[in-house]
């Protein structure tokens, strides 16, 4: 089975400042699919981001990157330019091509003003 | 989330009792999950849904069952609760797969068995 792995339970940043969330993965597959989901404290999950492993380009979305090494196995999340309603749980997850997916335990993420 | 309700949004039982949760989907998904969120462990898989009448079992099953009569239905019965199912239920739905979709998450349940 597939493991997804957050080594960090939780991180600060200061506002504006930049932060990396890690994130590693253990599979056998070649093609699969990675997401960064946010868990705010109303408990909603929210895609954030989102990688394709057949793609070599990073995902970028707004504010939130992504660094992929597939070889490594790795799958950190980048958050620029903090903002206070970044403040959340952040959880990696993995699909597999049978449309499963796997969590990590998540990064719980404070930014102070 | 639009197109995903889950009820109750919040439920106290007793130990022994039988709950069961719902999931509507108005997005005509394939398939549908049910997680549970707990602290230190993320969200783990109970059972998922792959079409109606078609259901497996995902890593933390024991003690729960699951029902697909309808496409946008997903319920999860605790046969009779105990403590150690105190907590956070997700219910979320995808698309077929080969697509690069992620999950479309309902808000949650929280349940309390005393």
């Amino acid at each position: 089975a597939q493991t997804v792995t957050q080594s960090q339970p939780e991180m600060s940043v200061q506002e504006a400042e930049t932060v990396t969330l890690s994130c590693t993965y253990d599979t056998s597959e070649s093609d699969y699919y990675l997401f960064w989901y946010k868990q705010p404290p109303s408990r909603q999950m929210i895609l954030v981001i989102r990688q394709e492993a057949y793609k070599q380009q990073n995902a970028t979305e707004n504010r939130f990157s992504v660094n992929f090494q597939k070889a490594a196995k790795s799958f950190s999340l980048k958050i620029s330019d903090s903002q206070l309603g970044d403040a959340a749980m952040y959880f990696c997850a993995y699909r597999t091509t049978g449309n499963q997916f796997y969590f990590g335990t998540g990064t719980s993420l404070t930014v102070i003003p | 989330d639009a197109g995903i309700t889950q009820s109750p949004r919040h439920k106290v039982t007793e130990t022994g009792t039988p709950v069961t949760l719902r999931c509507h989907q108005t997005e005509n998904h394939r398939y549908m999950y049910w997680y549970r969120q707990d602290p230190g462990h993320g969200l783990r898989l109970i059972h998922y849904s792959y079409g109606v009448k078609d259901t497996d079992k995902g890593e933390v099953s024991d003690g729960y069952s699951v029902s697909r009569s309808k496409t946008e239905d997903f319920l999860l019965t605790l046969e009779s609760a105990t403590s150690s199912q105190t907590s956070v239920y997700f219910c979320a739905i995808s698309d077929a797969g080969g697509s690069p979709g992620g999950y479309t998450f309902g808000s949650g349940t929280r349940l309390t068995v005393v």
